[in-house]
């Protein structure tokens, strides 16, 4: 069954702290976005890649926060330094195509103290 | 104005009722809609996409009117395990920007 992977699952850490978050997309979407879900936001697009390339990351804060594909298997987000507002879950997914549905990783909820 | 916009609810039903979530969206260049489904800390989950015509899958029907850019979702008969978090989603396709979450409608179904 095949499923979007994401690390950690939980991850706490103290503010000024580098966090990185990984993704594994299914095999052969070429499309991955990045989410940040809080209560008061709702589900916020941070960036998205197709074919490993960086499409819109528009959603990020750029000082602290960086999204890259080193591989079609591999997504990082990470954010230096972390800071407490970044308490969040922040999800990956994944699609098959331009216009398709995403399929969605478990999350990795991100507790900044 | 934000791009994909629902009423947050909640809704609270009983078991049986029939519900209709309404989502709409301002970006009239939109080409994709979909309904996820989101349940208490976990990921959101795909429910169904919306064709033009519109389309039904067991109790949900889901319709899409683009002169009025809105889409919406009709659950029939609903049953306690429909209770969740339920998100419109837009696919915008202009500028590369894709896949746009509403901040979710919550239905809670009661016995």
């Amino acid at each position: 069954d095949a499923r979007v992977t994401q690390t950690p699952r939980h991850k706490v850490t103290e503010m000024g702290q580098e966090v990185t978050m990984r993704c594994q997309p299914i095999l052969g979407h070429n499309t991955v976005f990045w989410y940040r879900q809080t209560m008061m936001q709702g589900l916020e697009l941070l960036a998205y890649f197709r074919n490993r390339a960086p499409l819109d990351d528009s959603g990020m804060p750029k000082d602290r926060f960086s999204a890259e594909m080193p591989d079609a298997t591999l997504a990082t987000l990470k954010i230096q330094p972390s800071e407490p507002r970044d308490s969040a879950v922040y999800f990956c997914a994944s699609g098959p195509r331009r216009g398709a549905e995403a399929f969605f990783g478990q999350g990795t909820r991100l507790t900044v103290v | 104005r934000k791009e994909v916009e629902q009423d947050p609810g909640p809704f609270n039903v009983p078991e049986g009722a029939t519900v209709a979530f309404n989502c709409t969206y301002s970006n009239s260049a939109s080409q994709s809609f979909f309904w996820y489904r989101q349940d208490c800390r976990k990921e959101p989950k795909l429910l169904m996409s919306v064709y033009s015509s519109g389309n039904e899958d067991g109790r949900f029907t889901a319709q899409l009117n683009r002169a009025s850019q809105y889409i919406s979702l009709l659950i029939r008969d609903s049953k306690l395990s429909d209770s969740a978090t339920y998100l419109c989603v837009v696919n915008a396709q202009y500028n590369n920007n894709d896949m746009r979450f509403g901040a979710g409608t919550r239905l809670t179904v009661k016995p």
